[in-house]
């Protein structure tokens, strides 16, 4: 099984902070990457497709960029309702596999 | 909306089973995947298995290989994931997550991209 990894696993940052999430796969992965956001309690929601494609709705501060095994997740302006944990995962191959998470809390 | 409603929460005693639907809205579910994903509590999210609710072909991962059952009714337009043998370790909650696909440059990007509230699992003695 391919193995995510994310960096940091937490961290503290204000409204309009510039975020960025990192996730590393233990093998290329191609552009094959989705990341997803979950707040406490809920279920995930989709962000990030094809590591770089803005899924419908989800706000233009957020995107997606990399290839291989590194990709980053930015959120160009921090919102108050971004405050939750990211998740990357892996669709290059079965089982797909996703990140420890990044929580992302309040400075 | 497209809409995925699953099943309420289920407290289980080692070893039994258990089953737990996911009832689709809003779209034709003949059309689409069904994957099953699980959390433990405080843990990371983790894919059990999926179904092509158009022929019911599945797809297991190996770690659920010989416990996990994903079936759908068609008729009902639901998908049901039965885990069987259960164990503490089991206890979670148990998310369905619409499977679909976009073409680009002749690529396939899957993804799940509607998710149903969840459902808690509890196993214990």
């Amino acid at each position: 099984d391919i193995q995510m990894t994310q960096s940091p696993s937490s961290l503290s940052a204000s409204v309009g902070d510039r975020v960025t999430i990192t996730c590393r796969a233990s093998q290329s992965v191609s552009s094959y990457l989705n990341w997803y956001q979950q707040k406490a309690g809920k279920a995930p929601n989709l962000l990030i497709y094809g590591a770089s494609s803005l899924q419908s709705g989800v706000p233009s501060r957020f995107s997606g960029s990399g290839s291989g095994t590194d990709f980053t997740l930015t959120i160009s302006s921090l919102q108050p309702e971004d405050f939750a944990t990211y998740y990357c995962q892996q669709s290059f191959s079965t089982p797909p596999t996703f990140g420890q998470g990044t929580k992302v809390e309040i400075k | 909306q497209v809409q995925l409603v699953q099943s309420g929460a289920e407290v289980k005693k080692p070893g039994a089973s258990v089953k737990v639907s996911c009832k689709a809205s809003g779209y034709t579910f003949t059309s689409y995947t069904m994957h099953w994903v699980r959390q433990a509590p405080g843990q990371r999210l983790e894919w059990m298995g999926w179904i092509n609710a158009g022929n019911s072909n599945t797809k297991y991962s190996q770690k659920f290989q010989g416990r996990v059952t994903i079936t759908r009714d068609t008729s009902a337009s639901t998908a049901y994931m039965e885990l069987s043998s259960l164990r503490s370790e089991d206890t979670a909650v148990y998310y369905c997550a619409r499977g679909d696909v976009t073409i680009f440059g002749g690529y396939y990007y899957y993804y799940m991209d509607v998710w149903g509230k969840g459902t808690t699992v509890t196993v214990s003695s």
